[in-house]
């Protein structure tokens, strides 16, 4: 089930603001957005997540839109290190789990 | 505080043989699932467990098994190996009803199957 859409590639020069968009249409009510990435082969590392509200940490931005059919992952400034495959997630609450299904997400290329 | 632990990192095995991939969570976690990814793939959900009780199950094969044992480590029991089951195989683990129930994921076991 495509529960997400992204784009395929991304670049960002060093030091711009990156903004990662994602398609959620299909989002249910009780559904949380979570973003992860993936830097070559390692483990998918968390940044984000939320429901309603645009949220913020030390790694990075979520906006959601106000009809949660969509999101954007923003990482201020951008460093070389912020190369990877970055995976926007619906998690899908079972009654004892939740799943995560991974989409294609989005490579992105941060430029010198 | 220590992250997700798992062994080995890397395991060769022959076609037909059997494998054994742990996974160990971080601490109070109770939740633990298992995903594989293979070349140029996305990770795909294989199985998790709950509190020692499976709870939901994605698409593991047949030849594969896993259970969570009384201190929360898991295992994935992998028969049978077909040379299609090389794959990068990521366990994570998560507190069940914590703040967004955010999964953390261990390095990776990488299984190559000859």
């Amino acid at each position: 089930d495509a529960k997400t859409t992204q784009p395929t590639s991304m670049d960002c020069a060093e030091g711009r603001a990156a903004n990662l968009p994602c398609n959620h249409s299909t989002i249910s009510g009780n559904e949380y957005v979570y973003w992860y990435r993936q830097i070559h082969s390692q483990g998918p590392q968390y940044i984000i997540h939320g429901l309603k509200n645009n949220e913020t940490n030390e790694m990075a931005s979520l906006i959601i839109t106000e009809d949660r059919k969509s999101s954007t992952l923003i990482l201020p400034h951008a460093t070389l290190r912020d190369t990877a495959v970055y995976y926007c997630i619906v998690r899908v609450e079972m009654n004892t789990g939740n799943q995560f299904y991974f989409g294609t997400g989005t490579s992105l290329t941060v430029i010198p | 505080a220590a992250g997700v632990i798992q062994s080995p990192r890397h395991l060769i095995k022959e076609k037909r043989e059997t494998a054994t991939l742990k996974c160990y969570p971080i601490s109070r976690h109770d939740t633990v699932y298992w995903y594989q990814q293979g070349p140029g793939q996305d990770p795909q959900f294989l199985i998790s467990f709950y509190e020692k009780m499976q709870s939901d199950k994605g698409s593991i094969p047949d030849r594969f098994s896993a259970q969570q044992f009384s201190d929360y480590h898991s295992e994935l029991n992998m028969s049978s190996l077909e040379l299609g089951d090389s794959a990068l195989y990521f366990c994570a683990s998560s507190f069940f009803g914590g703040p967004g129930d955010t999964q953390y994921f261990g390095p990776g076991t990488r299984l190559t199957v000859l």
